[in-house]
């Protein structure tokens, strides 16, 4: 069982907006770490998509955006596209298990 | 462009030791601001962060796979290294390495990624 919980499956037709939450706890998000999001398509390495809760990196498009709110944190993406459909993880670290923890991921399938 | 490439034997028995290269190119791993590291993906499962190392040789390990990994660098021939001792079947996965951006607590450019069995 994944330290940070999120929905396993999520799913929206093209040019719809999802969301994907993604809940922690005292010792982690509600701890003030911030919290990291990575896309992993079918059959590749995971990819760096929201660092520091809300920050993209150069060429992710302005469509990903991440937000955070006491002991949870939200991945949102508007304009859905067929290449969106990719397995999403949240991340974070844990003080109490001076760990880096993961969420178990959100299957995103666009209709 | 900074890429990260592992590599390593795809089976290994169980009881025995993994071992795991991750060969950067793009950039010297002496950079002063980043440090590596390893994060591991069980067939149909989530991720799971094995350890960093910065390129002067502090590390930092998961509690969980603490007593079993030793992470080390070679910064004359710009490779970082995993070792995992006494392996078991569930520690089949594909092992990625990876840049830390930092002290941030995330993994900001990845390698492919190496699958790994422990079977006989």
């Amino acid at each position: 069982q994944s330290v940070l919980t999120q929905p396993p499956s999520v799913s929206g037709a093209p040019g719809q907006r999802v969301t994907i939450s993604c809940t922690g706890g005292s010792s982690n998000i509600g701890a003030g770490y911030d919290v990291h999001w990575y896309q992993q398509l079918p059959g590749t390495a995971p990819k760096l998509l929201i660092y520091a809760n809300s920050n993209r990196p150069s060429g992710v498009p302005n469509r990903f955006s991440g937000s955070k709110s006491d002991s949870s944190a939200s991945l949102a993406i508007t304009g859905l596209q067929a290449e969106d459909e990719a397995d999403y993880y949240c991340q974070s670290y844990d003080s109490s298990l001076s760990d880096w923890v993961f969420g178990g991921g959100t299957k995103l399938t666009v209709l | 462009q900074l890429q990260l490439q592992e590599s390593g034997p795809g089976l290994v028995k169980p009881s025995e030791t993994l071992s795991l290269t991750c060969t950067v190119s793009g950039a010297s791993i002496n950079r002063s601001s980043y440090y590596w590291g390893w994060i591991r993906q069980p067939p149909e499962k989530g991720l799971e962060w094995i350890g960093n190392i910065y390129y002067s040789g502090s590390t930092y390990y998961s509690p969980s796979l603490k007593s079993r990994v030793t992470i080390s660098v070679d910064t004359s021939k710009n490779q970082f290294y995993l070792k995992l001792t006494s392996v078991i079947a569930s520690d089949t996965a594909v092992y990625y390495c990876a840049r830390r951006a930092g002290t941030n607590y995330y993994m900001d450019v990845w390698g492919r990624g190496t699958s790994v069995t422990v079977s006989s």
